[in-house]
Formats: structure tokens, C-alpha cells, sequence
């Protein structure tokens, strides 16, 4: 079964710090896609980033980063310079195809990041 | 680009009453999700469309929870009768039925049964 491990359910930084959450998941597929997601408490989810599996180069979007070990199965995501905007659970999540060649989504239980001033 | 619409924010019903929650998705999309998300836990899909057509519905409890798209374009989700363990965030999200391309969220349904 594929799944997405989140094994820190919560964290806390200090503001301009920088911080990492873990993510493991487990496929046996070659090609897939890999998501970071914020939710606030607005609720509303919010795509941080994404990492293709084809990809060797760790994907960036200005102060967030992942680390992809694609061996290990691992997708770590870094926030460098942490704002007190960034408190929010995190979620990753993990896309494969299924038995009806859909797209479907595999989500981890989530992070809840907390910045303190 | 206008994001994808939920209504309403909030609801309280009592157990055994019936609600509904009504999903536009952004324009174009032909993918659209409905989501569980109990307090503390992450999304569990509940139903998955691509266009006017159910491609996952197996975690849908269908003996109480239904939902359309009817033309391939707006949503509705219903529960009937909602029990306790209902009570959680309902979030909708679309997408466009690319493999690569991430799924846009609405601001979601805080259901309550008491």
C-alpha cells in the first residue's frame, strides 16, 4: 500500500530560524509527484511546493526548500528565515495514478509548525 | 484567477438532520474533490470527479453521504441523516486533469452535529 509518513506532529522555531519537517512515504512506482501543503488556520490549503520524481535537482520557492532522496523515499521540506506567517499545519502529499488511470492524492497526517516571536 | 467557492463557512445541525454543501470550483477545472478532514488528522477523500463522472467514491460512506456534479461544473455534497462523527471540515478542491498539476483548495465547510 502506498502511504505518506509524517513522524513530527509538531514542531516550533524561532523566528528567522530555520527549520526542517520530515516526510517518508513508500511506492512501489517509479514516476510520481510529491506536494507540500500549508494550511493556516483560515483553513484554506495552500500548495508550498512540489517535486516531480524524474527530477534530480531539489526543488526551491524563495525561502522554502525540499530535500528529495528519492532512494531513501524521503521528501524533507526546509524553511529558511522563518515568519510568524508560516505557523500553519503541514501536509505531504504524495500523487500516484489509480486503478482507473486517476489522479489521487496520498496525504500524510501533518506537521503543525509553530513560529515564536 | 477567481479561486474555488464553498458555501457555507459554518454549520451546526443536530444529529439525524440533513445539510448540504455546495462547491464551485475554479473555471476550466475538470477535476474536482471533496475532502473529510477531521480536527487533527489530514484530508481523507471522500469523491473524486472528473468532469460529471465519479472516478473514486470508495471511501464515500454512500449509505448517508451523496454528492453530484451535475454538468460538469459546480458540486453538491450532502449527508443524510449526519451522525456525531460527522462533525469535521469539508473541502473541496479542483484541479485540472494534468498528472504534474496541483490541486486548488476552497476555504472549506466547518460542520458541527450535536
Amino acid at each position: 500500500a502506498q502511504t505518506v509518513t509524517q513522524s513530527q506532529p509538531e514542531m516550533s522555531v524561532q523566528e528567522a530560524e530555520t527549520v526542517t519537517l520530515s516526510c517518508t512515504y513508500d511506492t512501489s512506482e517509479s514516476n510520481y509527484y510529491l506536494f507540500w501543503y500549508k494550511q493556516p488556520p483560515s483553513r484554506q490549503m495552500i500548495l508550498v511546493i512540489r517535486q516531480e520524481a524524474y527530477k534530480q535537482q531539489n526543488a526551491t520557492e524563495n525561502r522554502f526548500s525540499v530535500n528529495f532522496q528519492k532512494a531513501a523515499k524521503s521528501f524533507s521540506l526546509k524553511i529558511s528565515d522563518s515568519q510568524l506567517g508560516d505557523t500553519a499545519m503541514y501536509f505531504c502529499a504524495f500523487m500516484t495514478l489509480n486503478a482507473g488511470n486517476n489522479r489521487k492524492l496520498i496525504w500524510g497526517l501533518g506537521t503543525s509548525l509553530a513560529v515564536n516571536p | 484567477e477567481a479561486g474555488v467557492a464553498q458555501s457555507p463557512r459554518y454549520k451546526i445541525i443536530e444529529k439525524r438532520q440533513s445539510v448540504a454543501f455546495w462547491c464551485n470550483p475554479i473555471s476550466g477545472h475538470a477535476t474536482l474533490y471533496w475532502y473529510q478532514q477531521i480536527l487533527g488528522q489530514g484530508p481523507k477523500l471522500l469523491i473524486q470527479f472528473q468532469n460529471n463522472g465519479v472516478v473514486d467514491d470508495s471511501q464515500l460512506p454512500k449509505d448517508r453521504f451523496s454528492a453530484e456534479r451535475l454538468k460538469g461544473v459546480d458540486s453538491t455534497l450532502k449527508i443524510q441523516p449526519a451522525k456525531l462523527e460527522d462533525s469535521a471540515v469539508y473541502l473541496c478542491a479542483s484541479s485540472l486533469p494534468v498528472r504534474n498539476t496541483e490541486a486548488f483548495f476552497g476555504q472549506g465547510t466547518r460542520l458541527t452535529v450535536v
